[in-house]
């Protein structure tokens, strides 16, 4: 059962390149999310999707970008990456819209040089 | 809107002590509430959480929360703590209306000494 997987766990860039950093989830949930979490700040939202092709914007959107074709990926990109954006970037699911309870994947740790 | 405020960034005990993570929060609707648990280098985990019902609410390793709602906290507390509680703790809220997001406080790191 691996359930909630990120790709990769650690990623170093430089300012202005493309970065997608990879989720995936085994257990067809519905919801999936994408959070930074910073120093100071906790986590954060940045999108989440309710369903395949249904994405929504969270809290810190700007400069991010996702797509969610498959219900079990929810890939997440930065198109012209920033060094405000060196952060730790976690991924989570939700079942569907009558549970509560989030399952966090280990996270994916982005410097941008 | 929701906002949740934990009011100790840092907490340092000794093993077996007892220890109390505070957490409150603000919200215009009813809400649902979290603690969440992160160890070095992972994921969180759900610790345990409020959704309706008796406020003393117990959770995975021997914690327990208590909701308040004249207070609006949400107090994380464990009778006596183990060196394996050391890690980051998070206290979040969603409103019960969408449900769809989770506000998280800053978080409490928890240091558990010998």
């Amino acid at each position: 059962d691996a359930g909630i997987t990120q790709s990769p766990r650690y990623k170093i860039t430089e300012t202005g390149r493309q970065v997608t950093l990879m989720c995936h989830q085994t257990w067809s949930h519905s919801y999936m999310f994408w959070y930074r979490q910073d120093l100071g700040h906790g986590l954060r939202l940045i999108y989440y999707s309710a369903a395949a092709d249904i994405t929504d914007k969270g809290e810190v959107p700007d400069g991010y970008v996702v797509s969610r074709s498959k219900t079990e990926n929810f890939p997440l990109t930065l198109e012209s990456a920033t060094r405000s954006q060196t952060s730790v970037y976690f991924c989570a699911s939700r079942i569907d819209y009558r549970t509560d309870t989030q399952y966090f994947g280990p996270g994916t740790r982005l410097t941008v040089l | 809107a929701q906002s949740v405020t934990q009011l100790d960034s840092q907490v340092p005990v000794f093993e077996e002590a007892p220890v109390e993570l505070r957490c409150n929060y603000s919200s215009s609707v009813s809400v649902y509430l979290f603690w969440y648990v992160q160890y070095p280098n992972q994921g969180l985990q759900l610790l345990l959480k409020y959704l309706s019902g008796s406020t003393l609410v117990k959770g995975i390793n021997g914690f327990e929360a208590e909701f308040n709602k004249s207070q609006t906290s949400f107090h994380l507390r464990k009778p006596s703590v183990h060196i394996s509680d050391t890690a980051e703790y998070f206290c979040a809220v969603s409103d019960r209306t969408s449900g769809s997001r989770l506000t998280f406080g800053e978080g409490t790191q928890l240091t558990v000494n010998p």
